[in-house]
């Protein structure tokens, strides 16, 4: 699976977009970017994939390089309810989400 | 979106007991499920991916003998933590696909269970 580079922590202020990078520079051709969330204590969350094309959800967005070597998940207004652990992941036909560290996101008032 | 389930949501046992631990797809069935464990401050890690009706395949370094899976049905896969030592206190969770699904489909992941072996 390619591996994915994101920052380890990103902060925002409440009702701000916020800008979560992500680095896939060994992506393949068929691999999948999704995005989960985890909130502390809980199962992760699912928030946006793409493939090629920039993708919107009612979550959030999703911007991917035309050279698909790096990605970047929008959150229009941040919410206190955003902050979370953000990762990104490549996912390939073997179906397995490979977790990293993510980004953990704060979210000021 | 789907809604999966994990029973119970915490649970605490003896040393050397086993303990079995339910992921449930609510609302939709799924052929192949996953069980990651969580350690505090780490990240998810996958254990095994658990295929209705089949043999479950375990990742490099996780006990099959320790850790046995269960898919009997399209929407209930078990994980029973067998001998449960206090190393095995994590935190375990579910996720499902929906059978028709590829690469693009997302994954639907349960609420997590806090095991804690004394």
């Amino acid at each position: 699976d390619a591996k994915t580079t994101q920052p380890n922590s990103m902060e925002s202020n409440e009702e701000e977009p916020v800008h979560l990078p992500c680095n896939h520079s060994t992506i393949s051709g068929t691999d999948y970017i999704h995005w989960y969330r985890q909130l502390p204590s809980q199962g992760p969350e699912y928030v946006i994939h793409g493939l090629t094309s920039n993708v919107n959800n009612r979550m959030a967005s999703l911007a991917i390089a035309e050279d698909r070597k790096s990605s970047t998940l929008i959150l229009h207004r941040a919410t206190l309810r955003d902050a979370a652990v953000y990762y990104c992941i490549a996912l390939s036909s073997n179906y397995k989400l490979t977790f990293g560290k993510g980004t953990l996101l704060t979210v000021n008032p | 979106g789907a809604v999966v389930s994990q029973h119970p949501s915490r649970v605490i046992c003896k040393s050397g007991t086993s303990v079995k631990i339910e992921c449930r797809s609510l609302d939709f069935q799924a052929t192949t499920m996953f069980w990651y464990r969580q350690f505090p401050k780490q990240s998810l890690m996958l254990m095994a991916t658990s295929n209705e009706g089949s043999k479950a395949t375990y990742e490099q370094g996780v006990e099959k003998d320790k850790f046995l899976i269960n898919h009997a049905s399209l929407t209930l896969s078990t994980l029973t933590v067998t001998s449960a030592h206090p190393e095995d206190s994590s935190f375990y969770i579910c996720s499902a696909r929906s059978p028709s699904g590829t690469v693009s489909y997302e994954q639907y992941f349960g609420p997590g269970t806090r095991l804690t072996v004394t």
